[in-house]
């Protein structure tokens, strides 16, 4: 199986920073890669596929990058509603054995 | 308008059984690969389950594997979960989400508890 590994697992940061997330896969994935924002007590919501197509409706601040084995999420400048739990996924094994991060909490400073 | 509505979920025994539903609307169900995954409380996502459009493909974590079954009835719109032999491990929140890869969209998530 594929393992997903996600860093830092929990950040605090300001309204306006730039932050980073990243999640580092045990082979290869082929950019098949998806982000997931949660807030508390709510279901998960898309906010990047195939590592760095934005889902509709996402705002522009979140980004995607990455390759093979390691990929990055950026929020450009935190808003107060950016605040909430990040889990990235890869779909690429083969048969379809989908796999979580652990998650990274971000936190107000 | 997009919704999965999961119910079924309650308080269940060590070794029971409890089947969950996904009602789903707003868009082709038939035309997509559903899945069940699910959420330990406190704890991070973890993908159960998957099954294609028509039913040709499923597949399951190890974790439940022989022991949860996946199911869909494209012409009542609607994703079961049965789950047999429940453990006190399989206590968790269950979301049924659309999509063949990157998850789409999700429901609300119905909660299943294994306690004596």
């Amino acid at each position: 199986d594929i393992q997903m590994t996600q860093s830092p697992s929990s950040l605090s940061a300001s309204v306006g920073d730039r932050v980073t997330i990243t999640c580092r896969a045990s082979q290869g994935i082929s950019n098949s890669l998806a982000w997931y924002q949660q807030k508390p007590g709510k279901a998960p919501k898309l906010l990047l596929y195939a590592a760095s197509r934005l889902e509709s409706g996402v705002p522009s601040r979140f980004s995607g990058s990455g390759s093979g084995t390691d990929y990055t999420l950026t929020i450009s400048s935190l808003q107060p509603e950016d605040f909430a739990t990040y889990y990235c996924q890869q779909y690429y094994s083969t048969p379809r054995t989908w796999t979580f991060g652990q998650g990274t909490k971000v936190e107000i400073k | 308008e997009v919704q999965l509505v999961e119910s079924g979920g309650g308080l269940v025994k060590p070794g029971g059984s409890l089947r969950l539903s996904c009602a789903a609307s707003g868009f082709t169900f038939s035309s997509y690969s559903m899945n069940w995954v699910r959420q330990a409380p406190g704890k991070g996502l973890e993908w159960v389950s998957s099954i294609s459009s028509s039913s040709s493909y499923i597949y399951y974590a190890d974790s439940v594997k022989g022991r949860f079954t996946i199911s869909r009835d494209n012409a009542k719109n609607s994703l079961y979960l049965q789950m047999n032999s429940l453990r006190a491990e399989d206590t968790a929140v269950y979301y049924c989400a659309r999509g063949a890869g990157a998850m789409l969209g999700w429901g609300q998530g119905t909660l299943v508890t294994v306690s004596s």
